[in-house]
């Protein structure tokens, strides 16, 4: 069984450039996360898609931070914007259903650095 | 606000021994609790996880215990392998109002040295 894909493993932009990443969850899976991490700390719930339906985006900076998922299946996470403090991981993770009823699956994460 | 504490930044632990690491939690709502074991430039993965309703839960080398009474839980790894070193993130979740949303620890850096 493949795993979640993200892509691209590494990015450095300069503050106020946008940047994007791609998520493609394991098969079958309805639900999807970004978890930003920064270094030192656990990862921190940016936004949860059940399908292509947004369940929580309360943590997500809704002024520089976009996240979308097509046809439930991949999404994107965009920074525009971008700022200094943006600067983490990247982590993208699915479940069959809610993570408190199935353990979520991250992908190996997209670096982000902020010059 | 951290609602997950893993006050232990790091543990160092000898082959062959028992490694202890401990998780603290402040919301008496938390009724799912995970761990989670992240090697370098990799994702977390699933360890273990333990329902409030449970006080242990066995898997292997691997045991959790909770404590609700302490908001305390803790994972023990017997016998610890070089193998084992990680980072080990605790989390928990309130599955009745939060839609199964994880809040995460800052983790803890295990060695286990030959």
């Amino acid at each position: 069984e493949a795993g979640v894909a993200q892509s691209p493993r590494y990015k450095i932009i300069e503050k106020r450039q946008s940047v994007a990443f791609w998520c493609n969850p394991i098969s079958g899976h309805a639900t999807l996360y970004w978890y930003q991490q920064i270094l030192g700390q656990g990862p921190k719930l940016l936004i949860q898609f059940q399908n292509n339906g947004v369940v929580d985006d309360s943590q997500l900076p809704k002024d520089r931070f976009s996240a979308e998922r097509l046809k439930g299946v991949d999404s994107t996470l965009k920074i525009q914007p971008a700022k200094l403090e943006d600067s983490a991981v990247y982590l993208c993770a699915s479940s069959l259903e809610g993570a408190g009823v199935a353990e979520a699956f991250f992908g190996q994460g997209t670096r982000l650095t902020v010059v | 606000d951290q609602q997950v504490k893993q006050n232990s930044p790091s543990l160092s632990v000898q082959e062959g021994r028992i490694s202890i690491l401990n998780c603290d939690y402040t919301n008496s709502m938390f009724d799912y609790f995970l761990w989670y074991k992240k090697y370098p430039a990799e994702g977390p993965t699933f360890l273990i996880s333990i329902s409030s309703i449970k006080d242990k839960n066995e898997d292997g080398r691997f045991t959790v215990f909770l404590n609700k009474s302490a908001k305390h839980l803790s994972l023990h790894i017997v016998p610890s392998q070089p193998g084992d070193s990680a980072v080990y993130f605790c989390a928990a979740s309130d599955r009745g109002s939060t839609l199964g949303r994880l809040y995460f620890g800052r983790g803890t850096q295990l060695t286990v040295w030959p």
